[in-house]
């Protein structure tokens, strides 16, 4: 079973202030992509990235960077220079191939407040 | 650039009655999927559809659920008899296939239901 663990409920920082949300995951397949996603006040969904398990090359995306370590199970996502607009519910998400399946299961879920 | 779009945006109904939300995927993507976000929780997995037929479901998605592909173009979620605990935020969501490179799930803006 899989199965994504946001163990940070929610965080809060000051304008231009680096934080990095943590996702932990649990799989027992070795073929799996991980997510994130932003979900702002609005309540829309926006797809930020999608990582499969055979690449752990970190990636940078302008302000935004990801670090995935299958050694320790862990796809963090780092926000520099963080902005207002950044405020917003952050998840992370798991799907396997195992059956063909690739239904993404989400965690919980982490709050981002940045004030400025 | 091409979207998924949801209507209504919100819909408020009482007990016992039935809703439909609808979908319009985007035109050239194979499959369909519904989500439901109860408030302030995570994003749960409804049903996923591919080929004029249901390919995966939850345990969520229970006899008062269904999903039809009416015609070429839109994507329906009905529930029968609506409860109380439907009340969440309906997200139906589109792929070209379930996995690869095309696997991308495209998330629209989210129908909020409110069952009174």
């Amino acid at each position: 079973a899989q199965k994504v663990t946001q163990a940070q409920t929610e965080i809060s920082v000051v304008e231009k202030e680096d934080v990095t949300l943590d996702c932990v995951y649990e799989t027992r397949d070795t073929t799996y992509y991980l997510f994130w996603y932003k979900q702002p006040p609005s309540g829309e969904l926006v797809f930020l990235i999608r990582r499969n398990s055979f690449d752990e090359q970190n990636e940078i995306s302008g302000r935004y960077s990801w670090n995935f370590q299958k050694s320790t199970s862990s796809f963090n996502f780092t926000i520099t220079a963080s902005q207002v607009v950044d405020s917003a519910v952050y998840f992370c998400a798991l799907s396997e191939a195992a059956g063909g399946s690739y239904i993404p299961t989400f965690g919980r879920g982490t709050s981002l407040i940045v004030h400025p | 650039e091409p979207e998924v779009t949801q209507t209504p945006s919100h819909q408020v109904t009482q007990m016992g009655q039935e809703v439909i939300l609808r979908c319009v995927p985007i035109s050239n993507h194979l499959y369909f999927y519904w989500y439901r976000q109860i408030l302030g929780q995570k994003v749960e997995f409804l049903v996923s559809f591919y080929n004029n037929e249901i390919s995966e479901k939850s345990e969520i998605f229970d006899d008062q659920f269904s999903v039809e592909r009416p015609d070429g173009s839109n994507f329906t979620l009905k529930i029968r008899s609506t409860k109380l605990e439907d009340s969440a935020m309906y997200f139906c969501a589109s792929s070209e296939t379930p996995q690869g490179t095309g696997y991308e799930q495209y998330f629209g803006p989210g129908t909020r239901l409110t069952v009174t």
